[in-house]
């Protein structure tokens, strides 16, 4: 059964203090690698996409890697405005013509000023 | 361009009733995706319609059902509902190529409270 977890579930920093949050996961057939943001009371947004190992996106503070197994958002000099649950998801095969998305529970960061 | 809209926002049901969620897509958008978000399981997916048509199906009971007209709206009915059943409903739209999959546009959630 294909696996995302996240960590860790909670995250608090202070303005300026970077950390990285981590997505592991396990699924055969891996299609892509996905990170979203949610507010509260929101639905997710939708951040990055990676699809291979050694590959790198960036927004802002932010910045997804992605390993063989793992993937790393990376947030640079964070904001309070950067508070927020960041989500994971992983595409993977699931049979037939079909492929299937994944999400692990998210991180809750929280930036104090 | 307008973004993905859920109606209603909010829901107060009694068990054993049953509930419709509307889920407007994003214009040109042909892939729409259903979710059930609770603090315990996180998100989790249970249906997704491409072309009117159910193209993957999460494990959820047959009580979770859905349909998908031909101007891309969608909806879902939960029958019999449990206390279980509380929770946050999210729907996603996205143009439903494979290569993109998880490139979903979210709208705000319908929350459905069961008493």
């Amino acid at each position: 059964e294909d696996q995302v977890t996240q960590s860790p579930e909670a995250l608090r920093l202070q303005e300026g203090e970077s950390s990285s949050l981590n997505c592991s996961y396990t699924v055969s057939g891996l299609r892509g690698l996905f990170w979203y943001r949610q507010d509260p009371g929101k639905g997710p947004e939708f951040l990055f996409t990676l699809y291979s190992a050694g590959e790198e996106k960036e927004k802002e503070r932010l910045k997804a890697t992605l390993t063989k197994k793992e993937s790393f958002l990376h947030i640079t000099a964070p904001k309070p405005e950067d508070s927020a649950t960041y989500l994971c998801a992983v595409q993977a095969y699931s049979g037939g013509s079909n492929y299937k998305l994944t999400f692990g529970k998210g991180t809750l960061l929280t930036v104090n000023p | 361009k307008a973004g993905v809209t859920q109606t209603p926002r909010y829901l107060i049901k009694t068990r054993g009733q049953q509930v419709t969620l509307s889920c407007s897509p994003i214009s040109g958008h042909r892939s729409v995706s259903w979710y059930q978000q609770t603090p315990g399981q996180g998100l989790q997916f249970l249906f997704e319609y491409f072309s009117e048509t159910q193209r993957n199906k999460g494990n959820f009971p047959g009580r979770f059902s859905g349909r998908q007209f031909s101007n891309s709206r969608s909806e879902m009915n939960v029958s019999t509902l449990e206390l279980g059943d509380s929770a946050l409903y999210l729907c996603a739209s996205s143009y439903g190529d494979y290569s993109r999959l998880g490139e979903q546009y979210f709208g705000p959630g319908t929350r459905l409270t069961v008493t």
